[in-house]
């Protein structure tokens, strides 16, 4: 059974604080590993998509890595903007060819100006 | 990537009654779509797959008599809950399967029943 664990359940940072953001899964057959975003009240916003290992994406203050057991999104210098929970999904072959995702939990990101 | 409307945004209604939820994608063609409750503090649970043109696909644990889904256009998938009690108040996202596996969410519905 696909499996995601997210860590730190919640993280406080100052304005400009670099850190990260951890994934870690089980998978058979991972078809793909899905970074979102999601603010109070609303749907995930769409962030990255990793395929295989060694992958890395980039999108403004964030950039999203890739190993064989885990991912992690990590955030530069962030703003107060960026507050939001981060949501980590993987879709796998256990799926028996379905789209389905499996979820996180997510990490509840505050960043204080 | 794809956007996805729905409607309403917040519905309350009396328990007993029905409601139905409207999942539009507005740029892009989906053959398939999927529903989703969220609760509380909690990540996003799977409902039911919907396939245009077939039956959804219901995930285990879930009444399909009670969360009816139609998929009747490749822009348009509903979801009808029906005799609402107050335990199916809960925020209900739809999604839209577009290339490379991924999926791109509406806004959410919340409904409360009374």
């Amino acid at each position: 059974e696909d499996q995601v664990t997210q860590s730190p359940e919640a993280l406080r940072l100052q304005e400009g604080e670099s850190s990260s953001l951890n994934c870690s899964y089980t998978v058979s057959g991972l078809r793909g590993l899905f970074w979102y975003r999601q603010d109070p009240g609303k749907g995930p916003e769409f962030l990255f998509t990793l395929y295989s290992a060694g992958e890395e994406k980039e999108k403004e203050r964030l950039k999203a890595t890739l190993t064989k057991k885990e991912s992690f999104l990590h955030i530069t210098a962030p703003k107060p903007e960026d507050s939001a929970t981060y949501l980590c999904a993987v879709n796998g072959d256990a799926q028996g060819g379905s789209e389905k995702l499996v979820f996180g939990k997510g990490t509840k990101l505050t960043v204080n100006p | 990537g794809a956007v996805v409307s729905q409607h309403p945004s917040r519905v309350i209604c009396k328990s007993g009654t029905s409601v139905k939820i409207e999942c539009r994608s507005l740029d892009f063609q989906a053959t398939t779509m999927f529903w989703y409750r969220q609760f509380p503090k909690q990540s996003l649970m799977l409902m039911a797959t919907s396939n245009e043109g077939s039956k959804a696909t219901y995930e285990q644990g879930v009444e399909k008599d009670k969360f009816l889904i139609n998929h009747a256009s490749l822009t348009l998938s509903t979801l009808t809950v029906t005799s609402a009690h107050p335990e199916d108040s809960s925020f209900y996202i739809c999604s839209l399967l577009a290339g490379n596996h991924e999926q791109y969410f509406g806004p959410g519905t919340r409904l409360t029943v009374t």
